[in-house]
């Protein structure tokens, strides 16, 4: 079975604060991509990460992809309160002849000031 | 530049109807993918369109169709409503038949009583 999962699937953080989210996937997969979700809104594309070894950057967020462990890490660094939402990772993959993409669990991040 | 725009913005229908959503993709996307998002969950992968066809397909019973217009925009068709098809229809606009770089609209929120 395909599966994506996350952890944590809650985290409360301090402002200030680093904190690591999981992304783990049983799927061979080179691509894993990152998105963030604020309560009732749609998706936002954080990160795409298409090689093994991609590391990316955006502000306080940096997303790391090991294919070979099956790994993503999604880091914050020094949290700020406009960072809560719910985080998702999803990869994209031929399965049995047929192309499927999956998200994981989400990660609902909450900073706290 | 328009991003990805979805009609309506919610909808109410009772079991057994049938509804149908429309999404227009970004400027210069010419491929679209619809997902499902129950409430607290993840995003789940319907289809996806390009060139007017239906590429891929998620784990989605036949009560599920679409169609893919020569501007690009499309419509997602839901036959027979269950009372588990309440969710959150999210569509994303891509380039080339890919999923990278997806692009999300604002949503429609259908409820079925």
């Amino acid at each position: 079975e395909l599966k994506v999962e996350q952890n944590p699937l809650f985290l409360s953080m301090q402002e200030g604060k680093n904190y690591t989210i999981y992304c783990n996937y049983s799927t061979t997969s080179d691509r894993l991509y990152w998105y963030r979700q604020d309560p009732g809104k749609s998706l936002e594309s954080l990160f795409v990460l298409l090689s093994n070894g991609a590391v990316k950057q955006e502000g306080r967020l940096m997303a790391s992809l090991d294919t070979k462990a099956r790994l993503s890490t999604l880091h914050i660094t020094a949290a700020v309160h406009d960072l809560s939402a719910t985080y998702f990772c999803a990869v994209d993959t031929q399965f049995s002849g047929t192309y499927k993409y999956i998200f994981g669990t989400g990660t609902r991040l909450k900073v706290l000031a | 530049d328009a991003g990805v725009t979805q009609s309506p913005t919610h909808l109410i229908k009772t079991r057994g109807q049938q509804v149908t959503l429309r999404c227009s993709p970004k400027s210069g996307h010419d491929t679209v993918s619809w997902y499902q998002q129950a409430l607290g969950q993840g995003p789940q992968f319907i289809f996806q369109y390009y060139e007017e066809e239906e590429r891929q397909r998620g784990n989605f019973p036949d009560r599920f169709s679409g169609h893919q217009f020569p501007n690009y925009s499309s419509e997602l068709n839901v036959n027979a409503l269950l009372l588990g098809d309440s969710a959150l229809y999210l569509c994303a606009s891509s380039l080339g038949g890919w999923a990278y770089e997806q692009y999300f609209g604002p949503g429609t929120r259908l409820t079925v009583t």
